[in-house]
């Protein structure tokens, strides 16, 4: 059971290259995200998707494309990459159940550190 | 905009002693408080969470207080040791279940 997964650990890459960061979870959790860590700031939320098929934007969205094609993965998309864009990088999973269901623990991955120059 | 706010921003405290973390919201639909312990290099992981309906949860070493009406929760680590140094980081959600507000975390140094 390896929990959440991040590939790659390191990125660097020059203004206007695109990638992608890559997100699996063996936990079948239906909920998932995508999270930047900037010193002083947190974590904010970019994206997340309740479900397969389903995503919607969280608190900084600009400039980051996801997709949500299977329960596992969710591959967070830069499509032209900025300076402003430098920071870690971090994955969430958790079940959800709708209101019925009460919070639960949001397991993280452990990160892409992400460099644009 | 900054929904919640976490203080202090760095915490240095002597082996033994007591470190105290502060978190504000302002979002009334918050219902659930977790704390998140982030180590170098390492992803958040879950320390200890409380829901509003009770003032005061304690784990080990760990204890959230909570003021629902002054919408303040703390963390306070009694007995503070070399491994607790760490990033804490408060967050909040709603009954939405899963979308995290984080505070701007805290980072704490324990002295041996």
């Amino acid at each position: 059971n390896a929990g959440v997964t991040q590939t790659p650990k390191f990125q660097v890459l020059k203004t206007g290259q695109s990638m992608t960061l890559q997100c699996a979870q063996d936990m079948n959790h239906e909920y998932m995200s995508w999270y930047r860590q900037d010193p002083g700031m947190g974590l904010r939320l970019i994206h997340y998707s309740v479900g397969a098929g389903i995503t919607d934007q969280g608190e900084v969205p600009n400039g980051y494309n996801v997709s949500r094609s299977t329960t596992e993965d969710f591959p967070l998309r830069l499509l032209s990459a900025a300076p402003s864009q430098t920071s870690v990088y971090f994955c969430a999973s958790s079940q959800t159940g709708g209101a019925a269901v009460l919070w639960t623990e949001a397991f993280f991955g452990q990160g892409t550190r992400l460099t644009v120059v | 905009q900054q929904q919640v706010k976490q203080s202090p921003q760095s915490l240095i405290v002597q082996k033994g002693g007591i470190s105290i973390i502060n978190c504000a919201y302002e979002n009334t639909a918050f219902d659930y408080f977790p704390w998140y312990q982030q180590f170098p290099g390492k992803g958040p992981a879950l320390l200890i969470a409380i829901r509003p309906d009770v003032s005061e949860k304690k784990e080990g070493r760990f204890t959230i207080s909570f003021n629902k009406s002054a919408k303040q929760f703390s963390l306070h680590i009694m007995d503070s040791q070399p491994g607790d140094s760490a990033t804490y980081f408060c967050a909040a959600t709603g009954t939405s279940g899963s979308r995290l507000t984080f505070g701007e975390g805290t980072q704490l140094t324990v002295n041996p």
